[in-house]
């Protein structure tokens, strides 16, 4: 069956330093990946959605890349700020049938002023 | 604020009790879904419609029923429920039900057990 797995349950960093979280699925190639933030008691926000046949996409601080070789995609969140501690989501959709997100399990990112 | 919103955003009530949670949002999406989320998990998908129509139910008990009364609306109703339904419920929208449009969700229905 399909697992998404996000490495890391917990990361602690220094402020200014860069962030990186991994997403690792398998069995499917999905054709997009997508990353949320979560702060407790908040519901997620859509971050950054990437294609398959996009190998890196920026928005400001974040950067996400998308390897369909390795079935892996990293998040990064450079100088990074205590204001970018939460719990960060990758989804994807599990196959082309279902047509509904799948979660993985979440990292949750303290940034250490 | 989310464009999602969600009422009530807290709920405690009885294994007895029918109440419902609702969820509405006016971006004129067309896709609409019901996630529960435990402490420290991840979402997991309960219901989807789209176009008003439900297109997905991952086997979620009949205490839990789901309403679309219109584009804008949803709802989900309660019945019986057990202790350990006691969790985050979640509601999201997306344009339509497609991989490669983002969800907006809102920020949930804390829901107690007794």
């Amino acid at each position: 069956s399909q697992k998404i797995e996000q490495n890391s349950e917990a990361l602690n960093i220094q402020e200014g330093k860069t962030a990186t979280l991994t997403c690792n699925y398998t069995n499917y190639s999905p054709a997009y990946l997508q990353w949320y933030r979560q702060d407790p008691g908040r519901g997620p926000v859509f971050l950054l959605l990437i294609r398959e046949n996009e190998k890196e996409k920026r928005k400001e601080r974040l950067k996400v890349t998308f390897d369909t070789t390795l079935k892996q995609s990293l998040f990064h969140i450079t100088a990074s700020q205590p204001a970018d501690s939460a719990t960060y989501l990758c989804a994807l959709f599990m196959d082309t049938g279902r047509r509904a997100l799948t979660f993985g399990s979440g990292t949750r990112l303290q940034v250490q002023p | 604020d989310t464009e999602v919103t969600q009422t009530p955003k807290h709920l405690v009530m009885g294994m007895t009790n029918k109440k419902s949670l609702k969820c509405e949002q006016h971006m004129g999406h067309r896709a609409m879904y019901w996630y529960k989320q435990k402490a420290k998990k991840p979402p997991e998908l309960m219901f989807v419609y789209s176009y008003e129509k439900l297109s997905i139910n991952e086997s979620v008990p009949s205490r839990f029923s789901p309403e679309c009364p219109n584009s804008s609306l949803l709802n989900l109703h309660l019945h019986a429920l057990q202790p350990e339904d006691s969790a985050l419920y979640l509601c999201a929208s997306s344009q339509e039900g497609v991989s490669n449009q983002p969800q907006h969700f809102g920020d949930g229905t804390r829901l107690s057990i007794l």
